[in-house]
């Protein structure tokens, strides 16, 4: 079976400050990794993804995310965070081979002016 | 946008009504995908269509019954639901699914808020 682990339900952060979410997992075989955000009453909307290649990874809105094998890592980065930056973010996997996508809880980031 | 709708976005019924929730995408995609997202709890899957076929249920009570005519439509029919399955139901699409496309992106819709009283 596969995982995912936010292990913070909320993060806040100054604006202007850099910004750091915590994403865990847990699969078979190779892991692809992704994350999305969820503004208020609206749906979930892709990020960035990780299938192979460089660790690093860039997104949309100026996020990264590093993925780290050996810490079964891929946590989501912005240098300087923003107010509009507030909203729920969920990262999620899928093993390859495997048909679902599994998502973790999701940590609420808040921004503060 | 995402180019995902879904209607109604807000839903108020009671346990003994019926009542269907409707999904397009304007992507072109093959597969489609019903999700129930409570709050303090993970995503859950609940169906996963791939070119109009049903290819999982996720132990979804039978009082949500799924119909998807088209790679375009996914429908989420529900009779004599429950409190508990008050939500937010998500619907998703990809352009395929199954294990040779594992990394594709999922496209969501915003969702329909679902009270049940």
């Amino acid at each position: 079976a596969q995982s995912v682990a936010q292990p913070e339900d909320q993060v806040n952060v100054a604006e202007g400050n850099p910004l750091t979410v915590k994403c865990t997992y847990s699969v078979s075989g190779n892991p692809y990794l992704f994350w999305y955000v969820q503004y208020p009453n609206r749906g979930l909307q892709f990020l960035l993804k990780y299938i192979t290649g460089d660790n690093l990874v860039k997104g949309s809105y100026g996020f990264e995310a590093e993925f780290n094998k050996s810490q079964t890592s891929f946590h989501l980065k912005k240098p300087s965070a923003l107010v509009s930056d507030s909203a729920l973010y969920f990262c999620a996997v899928r093993g390859g081979g495997y048909q679902k996508v599994t998502f973790g809880t999701g940590t609420k980031l808040q921004v503060i002016p | 946008e995402t180019g995902v709708t879904q209607t109604p976005r807000h839903l108020v019924m009671g346990m003994t009504n019926k009542k269907s929730l409707k999904c397009e995408q304007h992507l072109g995609h093959n597969a489609m995908y019903w999700y129930k997202q409570s709050a303090k709890k993970p995503l859950e899957l609940m169906f996963v269509y791939n070119f109009k076929e049903q290819t999982e249920n996720n132990s979804v009570p039978s009082r949500f019954s799924p119909e998807c005519p088209n790679s375009s439509h996914l429908f989420l029919h529900l009779h004599t639901l429950q409190p508990e399955d008050s939500a937010l139901y998500l619907c998703a699409s990809s352009s395929k699914t199954g294990g040779n496309s594992p990394g594709e992106t999922q496209y969501f819709g915003p969702g329909t808020r679902l009270l049940v009283l």
